[in-house]
């Protein structure tokens, strides 16, 4: 079975970096799309970016400026590092598999930004 | 961005037959998808490609649509269903709905 975990401090202070990282079993994220998606409080949903099957990257054009989506395959895990946040950030974070639909989500985690 | 504007919250009676609508600002093609979120859990895929149910998804669940305006029906309800239900289109750079909330009467 496909499974998705993410992991990652719940709290970084204002203008320093987010780092989460998607741990995947039961599938090699070297096929498919894996992505991260964020929900905001109040409900609503912001596509972030993924990373492919290859490697390559597309990101939401509103974040270009700060996002990265890297991963190691080795480890079957990849990653989204995201800077110069804000308490805009404030939100809870899922990793999914899926350039598209996303089929396979993780449990989601709450990072909050704030000093 | 492409805007998807859903239905408001909705309340029904297990039993009944609902309708989510989702309008988007410009075509999408057929590249919609629907998730059901209950609180505390990720979301769900039940819709993809706006009319084709994943996998273990029950029959009570359809979608339709394309271009612009969809729909997502559960017929019938059931109180399990409980749940905040969202659109989502990857034709262009990937956005969601606000989400409609179905509650029961």
């Amino acid at each position: 079975e496909v499974q998705l975990q993410e992991s990652g401090p719940g709290l970084v202070k204002p203008s320093q970096s987010l780092s989460l990282t998607c741990s995947v079993t039961g599938y090699s994220i070297t096929s498919n799309y894996w992505g991260w998606i964020r929900k905001f409080p109040g409900n609503k949903m912001e596509w972030m970016g993924y990373i492919s099957y290859s490697g390559s990257t597309s990101y939401n054009p509103s974040l270009k400026s700060r996002i990265s989506i890297t991963r190691d395959t080795s480890k079957n895990q990849f990653f989204l590092q995201l800077n110069s946040v804000t308490t805009e950030d404030t939100a809870t974070y899922y990793c999914a598999r899926g350039g598209g639909p996303g089929d396979y989500w993780g449990q989601g985690v709450m990072v909050t930004v704030s000093s | 961005d492409t805007v998807l504007t859903q239905s408001p919250a909705l309340a029904v009676s297990p039993g009944e037959r609902v309708t989510i609508s989702c309008r988007a600002s410009e075509s999408v093609s057929t590249l919609m998808h629907w998730y059901q979120q209950k609180p505390g859990q990720q979301p769900k895929l039940l819709i993809y490609k706006a009319s084709n149910l994943a996998s273990g998804v029950p029959a009570r669940f359809s979608g339709s649509g394309s271009g612009t305006d969809f729909t997502f029906t559960i017929d019938p309800v059931e109180a399990d269903d409980i749940a905040t239900y969202y659109c989502h289109q990857s034709w262009n750079s990937d956005t969601f709905g606000a989400g409609t909330k179905l509650e029961l009467k």
